[in-house]
């Protein structure tokens, strides 16, 4: 079975600090993603990697990095956090395209962090 | 630009109702594809179906149907005989092509939250 885990369900933070959320898939998928998802803006992109050390900035990159040293790991990092932040946080992995084929993503169970 | 819409905000159904869940896109891309994803209270994303921009024809899976029209750009979603399971939002996606890597990223609608009453 497909597995994505997150590292923390809920988080609380404050503003200022530095937050990290793990993502890590067991399905050896090269790429892999970070959306965040607010009410009735549907879920947006805002890094995906396609690779190793390799990343590309997504619709909503601003105040965000990531890091992906390990195939299995993508970590989302909001280098000081502010209360527009406060939000659901979706990790999701996918096999790489092939030909004509398609593919589906496969979602973690989601952070949902607050800063306050 | 690529977009998504579903302009349905929620809707409401009694339990073995029929209930048609909207979507339409936009894109300049020949090659796309098209996905309903289900999210359910317990908040993780569930894939339902995958759609070709090849392939028109539509597609049922038990009380799940889909209608994809390309002359309309619509990718519609019909449960039959609803049942108070099926609540959750409901989420239609586009896969795109992008410049550099081979990755493609998906974009999506608001999404539709799906209340069904016992």
């Amino acid at each position: 079975d497909v597995k994505v885990t997150q590292s923390s369900r809920y988080l609380v933070k404050r503003t200022g600090e530095k937050v990290f959320l793990e993502c890590v898939q067991d399905m050896d998928h090269e790429n892999m993603f970070w959306y965040r998802q607010d009410p009735g803006l549907g879920l947006r992109l805002i890094y995906f990697s396609y690779d190793v050390k390799m990343k590309e900035k997504g619709d909503i990159p601003e105040g965000y990095s990531v890091s992906r040293e390990k195939k299995e790991r993508f970590s989302l990092i909001l280098e000081s956090a502010s209360t527009n932040q406060t939000s659901m946080y979706l990790c999701a992995s996918r096999s790489p395209m092939t030909g004509q084929s398609s593919y589906e993503q496969y979602f973690g169970p989601g952070t949902r962090l607050t800063v306050t | 630009a690529q977009k998504v819409t579903q302009a349905q905000t929620e809707i409401s159904v009694v339990e073995k109702e029929d209930v048609t869940l909207d979507c339409v896109y936009e894109t300049r891309d020949t090659t796309y594809y098209l996905f309903w994803y289900k999210q359910p209270p317990s908040g993780e994303l569930v894939f339902l179906i995958r759609r070709n921009s090849f392939d028109e024809q539509n597609e049922i899976s038990g009380r799940y149907s889909w209608n994809f029209q390309k002359s309309t750009s619509s990718f519609n979603f019909t449960i039959t005989a609803s049942q108070v399971v099926d609540s959750a939002v409901y989420f239609c996606a586009l896969s795109l092509r992008i410049s550099s890597g081979s990755a493609r990223q998906l974009t999506f609608g608001s999404g539709t939250q799906l209340t069904v009453l016992p």
